[in-house]
């Protein structure tokens, strides 16, 4: 089946840092991939919407300085959360697509800004 | 338009009996109606996808119901086990424009022993 990956899994950093999230699918080519936060007991939000090799497309509310995206290539999506604050803190899942629509999701990075 | 509606809330449930989760959505443009699985602190995992020309969909314990015309769609878990204990999602998703997938609110299910 089709395996994303996310790495790392958790990352605490101090307020005011940035931290990068990498997203890859690890046997498609995936030319679509999202960005999601979860906060606990509650539904994905989608953040954004990766295409490969053009900008991100960001959904209303989502500031687009503060979390860069990049896909550089059709397996590797990569979110930046830029000067983090502690309402930053979060569970951010990513999901890659595959060719006939089906999202397979990654394991998630547990986010925690002190 | 975009929203899909997802109960019950919670559900519990005893071993060995059967769950069921619905749906409800409003856009006629979805093509595509997944269900995700969630454990706690791991990304959602695809269980089972329907299409709408299609009105049941059954692998192992999972079966998906689809109606169409009232727009709506379940989840039905037969045989129940502790295991099964986790949120599930659905969601609905238009194969054009991106592909864009709207989440239900999800289900936080707790099979008893």
């Amino acid at each position: 089946g089709a395996v994303v990956s996310q790495h790392p899994s958790w990352v605490i950093c101090k307020s005011g840092t940035s931290v990068k999230i990498e997203c890859r699918s690890l046997d498609f080519q995936a030319t679509t991939m999202f960005w999601y936060r979860q906060f606990p007991k509650q539904s994905l939000m989608l953040m954004a919407t990766s295409n490969e090799g053009s900008k991100a497309t960001y959904e209303q509310g989502v500031e687009k300085d503060k979390f860069l995206i990049n896909h550089a290539s059709l397996t590797l999506s990569t979110l930046t959360v830029t000067s983090a604050h502690p309402e930053d803190s979060s569970f951010y899942i990513c999901s890659a697509q595959s060719g006939i629509g089906e999202q397979f999701f990654g394991p998630g990075t547990r986010l925690t800004v002190l | 338009q975009q929203q899909v509606k997802q109960s019950p809330q919670s559900l519990i449930v005893q071993k060995g009996g059967i769950s069921i989760i619905n749906c409800a959505y409003e856009n006629t443009a979805f093509d595509y109606f997944p269900w995700y699985q969630q454990f706690p602190g791991k990304g959602p995992a695809l269980l089972i996808a329907i299409r709408p020309d299609v009105s049941e969909k059954k692998e192992g314990r999972f079966t998906i119901s689809f109606n169409k015309s009232a727009k709506q769609f379940s989840l039905h878990i037969m045989d129940s086990q502790p295991g099964d204990s986790a949120t599930y999602f659905c969601a609905a998703s238009i194969r054009t424009g991106g592909f864009k997938t709207i989440f239900g609110a999800g289900t936080r299910l707790f099979v008893k022993a």
